[in-house]
């Protein structure tokens, strides 16, 4: 089965500053990953997904992820955080079923706060 | 276009009692997947549906159990509650059964044993 690891459950950054949130993924085949955030007392949104295509993949509100095999990584990034970004997010990988289905396995998620 | 609905928001049971919870599925998605989300994780497979059958399952005990209908909402439904089934609970819809499709959230039920 694969897996994901995200590393550091919480992560703190000054408003304007750099976000980095870390996932390791563990696969025997080309992976498809994605990042959901989640904000409080709400279901997952789609960030971004790589699916075998280009390896940085551009998502919504300014977030980016680079898929690279040599890492077995796929880490999240922003250049400028706001203050709406803080949320909890988790790093997935599509594991497939028996049959024809797949489902996702998530990470145990990383907590982003926003300082002002 | 409405998105993934679920209800009740939010469910209080003691343990013993059974539930059933409720998934609307996003305008043409035919596969409606289940995830349980413990207080401070992340959220755990529970089974997938497509086309009204079961097309795969997590590792859940039986009285865990869940129906698709041929409009392709769903129901999860839980017998002999415990207290560790106290979680949120999420219903996500796709287009097929494809691991590159986007799973669709929805809001989520909190269930609460006591």
């Amino acid at each position: 089965a694969q897996s994901v690891t995200q590393l550091g459950s919480h992560v703190s950054v000054s408003e304007g500053a750099l976000v980095l949130l870390r996932c390791n993924y563990s696969s025997s085949v080309p992976p498809y990953l994605f990042w959901y955030v989640q904000y409080p007392n709400q279901g997952l949104q789609l960030l971004l997904k790589y699916t075998s295509a280009a390896t940085l993949v551009k998502g919504i509100n300014g977030f980016e992820a680079e898929f690279k095999k040599s890492e077995t990584s796929f880490h999240l990034t922003k250049p400028s955080a706001h203050m709406s970004d803080a949320a909890e997010y988790f790093c997935a990988v599509s594991d497939k079923l028996r049959g024809s289905g797949s489902r996702l396995t998530f990470g145990e998620g990383t907590q982003l706060t926003v300082n002002p | 276009e409405t998105g993934v609905t679920q209800s009740p928001t939010h469910l209080i049971k003691t343990r013993g009692q059974q539930v059933t919870l409720r998934c609307s599925s996003q305008s043409g998605h035919n596969t409606v997947s289940w995830y349980q989300q413990a207080l401070g994780q992340g959220p755990q497979f529970i089974f997938q549906y497509y086309r009204e059958e079961e097309n795969g399952r997590g590792n859940f005990p039986p009285r865990f159990s869940g129906l698709q209908f041929p409009n392709y909402s769903s129901e999860l439904n839980v017998n002999a509650l415990e207290l560790d089934d106290s979680a949120l609970y999420l219903c996500a819809s796709s287009p097929g059964t494809s691991g590159n499709n986007e799973q669709f959230f929805g809001p989520g039920t909190r269930l609460t044993v006591l």
